[in-house]
């Protein structure tokens, strides 16, 4: 069985641009969830997805959004990448509602903004 | 809003000795409660995780921790550390009304030869 696949594993992108990262949750699993990993902030929610909605948005700016196709892949982007965005960024997929507590988590996308 | 705390940041310890890596949390009402390791540019592995029923929890790598409801506590232990222990430990709770984690800050373990 298949775990979360996160892609790409590395991206370099110049301060300004806009970044799109994909995660591909577990079959089956209807829930995907986004958080970002910093040493100084450490690891927060983004937002989570389920069944293409958004369920749940953690406290970042607009310029981070998201969003889940019918086959429940997801996609998070930053637009006008601030050096801050700088970090690791990791998706975790669950069954579906109520189900978080039996979440995987995916290996990560290592962003770096210069 | 959900806090988590773990205390220490950095935890040495000699390869074989006792590990216990302590965590605590902010909740009246006791949450779902986990332990993730991450490697080196890695995701999160699930060490163990207390939902209901026995507060002695047993996890891979021969982890355990033991939920505490008076003292809001999930610390996790470990009899003999190995070296393959060296890594970055989370704490993390999911209210039991809630759907999303809230981690800890982490803490380094390091194994020392």
């Amino acid at each position: 069985k298949a775990g979360v696949t996160q892609t790409p594993r590395y991206l370099i992108k110049t301060r300004g641009q806009q970044v799109t990262l994909s995660c591909s949750p577990i079959s089956g699993h209807r829930s995907v969830s986004w958080y970002q990993q910093t040493p100084g902030q450490g690891l927060q929610f983004l937002f989570e997805y389920f069944s293409e909605t958004q369920r749940n948005k953690g406290n970042f700016p607009g310029r981070f959004s998201g969003r889940q196709f019918s086959n429940s892949r997801s996609e998070m982007n930053v637009s006008t990448l601030e050096l801050g965005d700088s970090a690791l960024y990791l998706c975790a997929s669950s069954l579906g509602e109520h189900r978080v507590a039996e979440a995987f988590f995916g290996q990560g996308t290592r962003l770096t903004v210069v | 809003a959900q806090s988590v705390t773990q205390l220490g940041s950095h935890v040495s310890v000699s390869e074989g000795a006792l590990v216990l890596l302590r965590c605590n949390y902010s909740s009246s009402v006791p949450p779902y409660l986990f332990w993730y390791v991450q490697y080196p540019n890695q995701g999160l592995q699930l060490l163990l995780k207390y939902t209901t029923g026995a507060t002695l929890v047993k996890g891979i790598n021969g982890f355990e921790a033991e939920f505490k409801k008076s003292e809001t506590s999930f610390h996790l232990t470990k009899p003999s550390a190995h070296m393959s222990d060296a890594a970055e430990y989370f704490c993390a709770v999911i209210p039991n009304t809630g759907n999303q984690f809230y981690f800890g800050t982490g803490t380094s373990l390091t194994v020392i030869p």
